[in-house]
């Protein structure tokens, strides 16, 4: 089957823990995204790369890291310095046209205690 | 900038219609709409392109005004299962997509 995939689904670290996150496309699109959705909130764009080994932030990308070293695959790591990381963090790809739809992944729970 | 969604909430009978509207201040090259159910990702909907062209795949119409750079969404004859909240993005060039704030539809029977 073709879509994205992130793992893991529920994630529970201490404060003070850098953590990863996964995101894998098989789409072969050429950009990937991650967004961070708060308790009733839209969706915040945290970095996006639109070509592999290069990537842009976004809106909120203080605290947070991400390496776009294969076109499949683009990691995020929430550092220790994310000082309120606990949220929905959403992965999405496209291809950069602007007729392209957009696809998010399943999305993962990071829950900070 | 965000774009503006209106209404924030809104409940509805099974069978009502209702209509979501997205708004920006920006000229817009296009824009694409999402529902999102709780816990879940967002799913694609529509896309409205400059032009008036649509690509969607849902017994769900809408519409894209380019002079006033507004899109609006209409929901006819309502199901429970179109409860969630809907998201409009907007593309101005090639940036990423930016998402409004989300309207809340609840369907009851």
């Amino acid at each position: 089957d073709g879509g994205i995939t992130q793992s893991p689904k529920y994630l529970f670290r201490k404060e003070g823990q850098n953590v990863t996150l996964s995101c894998e496309q098989n789409l072969n699109h050429d950009a990937m995204y991650w967004y961070r959705q708060d308790p009733g909130q839209g969706l915040r764009l945290i970095y996006y790369s639109q070509i592999v080994n290069d990537f842009q932030k976004g809106d909120i990308a203080e605290g947070y890291s991400v390496s776009r070293e294969k076109k499949e695959s683009f990691p995020l790591t929430v550092t220790s310095a994310q000082k309120n990381p606990t949220a929905f963090y959403l992965c999405a790809s496209r291809q950069t046209g602007g007729t392209d739809t957009q696809y998010f992944g399943p999305g993962t729970r990071l829950t900070v205690l | 900038q965000q774009p503006v969604q209106s209404p924030q909430a809104v409940i509805l009978r099974e069978g009502e219609d209702a209509v979501i509207n997205c708004s920006s201040s920006k000229a817009l090259y296009s824009v694409h709409w999402y529902r999102q159910k709780h816990g879940e990702a967002p799913v694609f909907l529509m896309i409205l392109l400059k032009g008036g062209e649509q690509k969607g795949h849902e017994k769900i119409s809408a519409s894209f005004n380019e002079k006033k750079q507004q899109s609006s969404l209409y929901l006819t004859a309502s199901q429970l299962s179109y409860s969630g909240t809907y998201f409009c993005g907007t593309l101005s060039g090639n940036t990423p997509l930016v998402f409004g704030k989300g309207t809340r539809l609840s369907v009851i029977a």
